[in-house]
């Protein structure tokens, strides 16, 4: 089964408020990553936190880990219409591996 | 930023048909890219890693004669489908890690959606 699994599975705000996003995992892992994919569109990578980091921040993200819990949250602070796309967390062991996605839209 | 290139965008064409999918790093040398494959509305299933100079290594599941992969040099891996037939149509994405200190990663291109009638 996948390592990764997002929650929500789709999220819909209004633009100005913040959307977290919730992913959950199996195994140890080395680091946990944060992609974004626009429809039709390969993914970019966002954010990496890895195993011994707590929280980490990029501009209006931020990540946290709890590895105790098995768990990783991304943050929108903000949010904007351009925001507006699929986000997927991946935990890389020996490769990486893609949860399902999280359907974000930004409501202008 | 590293950006990888993927060609072609979209392929349509009829059952039987081999069709080839390139994967390029244009600014810097990868000696392992990635092919994966999404289905919609799912996550990307890695179907094998492509390796310079090397075999590439294909995932359980993956058939490794029905997927065809390339890595003849450091900026190129190509995926060939053959004899392709409708279950085969997906959308297939390519990626890379810059190598380097602390590299991890990974640049994907823009994807091919591949349409077989």
């Amino acid at each position: 089964s996948q390592q990764g699994e997002e929650d929500p599975q789709a999220l819909s705000i209004q633009e100005g408020e913040n959307a977290t996003m919730n992913c959950s995992y199996k195994t140890s892992i080395n680091n946990l990553q944060w992609y974004r994919q626009n429809s039709g569109r390969g993914l970019v990578h966002l954010i990496l936190i890895r195993s011994n980091e707590r929280e980490k921040h990029s501009g209006r993200l931020r990540v946290t880990l709890d590895t105790s819990k098995k768990s990783s949250s991304l943050l929108i602070t903000a949010s904007r219409a351009a925001d507006t796309a699929s986000y997927f967390c991946a935990t890389d062991v020996s490769k990486l591996t893609f949860g399902k996605g999280i359907t974000l839209s930004v409501r202008p | 930023g590293a950006v990888v290139s993927q060609h072609p965008s979209r392929v349509i064409c009829k059952s039987g048909t081999s069709v080839k999918i390139e994967c390029r790093s244009l600014d810097f040398q990868a000696t392992t890219m990635f092919w994966y494959r999404q289905f919609p509305k799912q996550s990307l299933m890695l179907m094998a890693t492509s390796n310079e100079g090397s075999k590439a290594t294909y995932e359980q599941g993956v058939e490794k004669d029905k997927f065809l992969i390339n890595h003849a040099s450091l900026t190129l891996s190509t995926l060939t489908v053959t004899s392709a037939h409708p279950e085969d149509s997906s959308f297939y994405i390519c990626s890379a890690t810059n190598p380097g200190p602390g590299a991890l990663a990974q640049h994907f291109g823009d994807g091919t959606r591949l349409s077989i009638l």
